[in-house]
């Protein structure tokens, strides 16, 4: 069974930049068809996609929020992270790392979730 | 315009079945995704592609699309069916890109 699990800083300072690890195991992430994605959650919202990344390295990030995502990946530690820039309060949110099946340019749905952790903005 | 709509919230009686909808111009070229999410966890796949259930997923839950609308369709609501529902697709302006719906809260009574 796949498993992700996020891990990182959750207390970042404002203006500072949250980075987040998303560790998979139990198979797939060598294999091509998948777009390692991060979706975070602010408290008693709803669901807003980051970004994601596929094996090839092709990355493809939320238009609201490029100017200030990096994504990458160690195919080695079967790895893939986040970093997200210039953070203020409103980035306060849970962050789930997930697996995208890229089954077609018709949908894109994300079958495996990290439990998600909690970061949180503030001095 | 790129992004779904959904209706804050929908109840339905112990037993009956409910629908929850979802919106928008990307809907009519890809399908919806649907997640169920229970306070305090992570939100699982319920429902995606034409009309697919990942395995676990009980066959009450089922979808379908008819122009920009994505329907969640729930025959017989359990008691355990109480969270909230989120549908998903690709962006319409490019595929490349996701959008997500805002979430309806399913009460059942």
């Amino acid at each position: 069974q796949l498993q992700l699990q996020e891990s990182g800083s959750r207390l970042v300072k404002p203006s500072q930049t949250l980075s987040l690890t998303c560790t998979v195991s139990g198979g797939s992430f060598g294999s091509g068809g998948y777009s390692w994605t991060w979706i975070r959650q602010p408290p008693g919202k709803g669901l807003e996609w980051i970004g994601y990344i596929y094996h090839s390295g092709r990355i493809f990030y939320n238009p609201s929020l490029k100017s200030r995502v990096t994504m990458s990946m160690d195919k080695s530690k079967n790895q893939f992270s986040l970093r997200l820039s210039s953070v203020t309060a409103a980035d306060t949110a849970v962050y789930y790392c997930a697996r995208g099946v890229s089954m077609s340019l018709l949908t894109l749905p994300f079958d495996f979730w990290g439990q998600g952790t909690l970061v949180t903005v503030s001095s | 315009s790129s992004e779904l709509t959904q209706v804050p919230a929908v109840s339905v009686a112990l037993g009956q079945t409910v629908r929850i909808t979802c919106q928008g111009d990307s809907l009519r070229d890809s399908y919806a995704s649907w997640y169920q999410q229970q306070p305090g966890q992570a939100p699982v796949l319920v429902i995606y592609g034409e009309n697919s259930r990942p395995s676990g997923i009980p066959d009450r839950f089922s979808g379908s699309i008819s122009g920009n609308t994505a329907s969640l369709t729930i025959t017989g609501a359990q008691a355990e069916d109480e969270a909230d529902y989120y549908c998903n697709s690709r962006n319409d302006s490019s595929a490349n890109l996701v959008l997500f719906g805002g979430g309806t809260k399913l009460t059942v009574l």
